[in-house]
């Protein structure tokens, strides 16, 4: 079981960027697939996207002119960019390793609020 | 692409069963089996619970059980405990090589 942790701004404003990164631990980045999920507050969980080491990637279609996913295999690390953000992007942000195209492992979740 | 469709809550007496639907298309839950089921209890991360379909993961109780017809799938809680009150997702492959959730179904036990 590998360990995630999301780190990034806690308070972005409207039109600009979000940014977060995963750090995975306990494992190596180059073995599987890495995915984001967010879940606005006090509603259901929605996927982002997700990416491996070759760079190979998949967007969910309404956030796909918005979302870049990359991996930094040097760092053991992933990232989630999120372009042009609105209230609507206000939401918990988590990363997971994908495994049998389940999400297996999970980091803690860290909330990102747009506001100005 | 569409949410996959949950009920939105339901409820069961300890020691009871109750099954959790998770409806989808021909293009996700019909065509693979690549369904996952997640536990989510208030406040914290969601955790897997069954993949493809009928699987669990090492640690998670025989009580939680899986199963598929057609593009629907469910979730089987047997022996229903306090501990088990929390939301459940499904999600699934699908054909444009994305994933998909439901909408998430609110479990209370009486």
């Amino acid at each position: 079981q590998v360990q995630l942790q999301e780190s990034g701004p806690g308070l972005v404003k409207p039109s600009e960027t979000l940014s977060l990164t995963c750090t995975v631990s306990g494992g190596s980045i180059s073995s599987y697939y890495w995915s984001w999920i967010r879940q606005p507050p006090g509603k259901g969980l929605e996927w982002i996207g997700y990416i491996y080491h070759s760079g190979t990637s998949s967007y969910n279609p309404s956030l796909k002119s918005r979302v870049t996913i990359s991996v930094d295999t040097s760092k053991n690390q992933f990232s989630l960019k999120l372009s042009s953000v609105t209230a609507a992007d206000t939401a918990v942000y988590y990363c997971a390793r994908v495994g049998n195209w389940g999400l297996v492992d999970w980091g803690q979740g860290t909330l990102v609020t747009v506001s100005s | 692409q569409s949410a996959l469709t949950q009920p939105p809550s339901v409820s069961g007496s300890p020691g009871q069963s109750v099954t959790i639907s998770c409806t989808g298309t021909s293009s996700d839950v019909g065509s693979y089996n690549r369904v996952s089921w997640y536990q989510q209890p208030p406040g914290t991360a969601p955790k897997l619970m069954i993949y493809d379909v009928s699987n669990r993961p090492s640690g998670v109780p025989d009580r939680f059980s899986g199963s598929k017809s057609g593009d629907t799938a469910s979730l089987t809680i047997s022996g229903l405990q306090a501990e088990d009150e929390a939301d459940y997702y499904c999600s699934s492959f699908t054909s444009s090589s994305t994933l998909v959730f439901g909408g998430g179904t609110r479990l209370t036990v009486l």
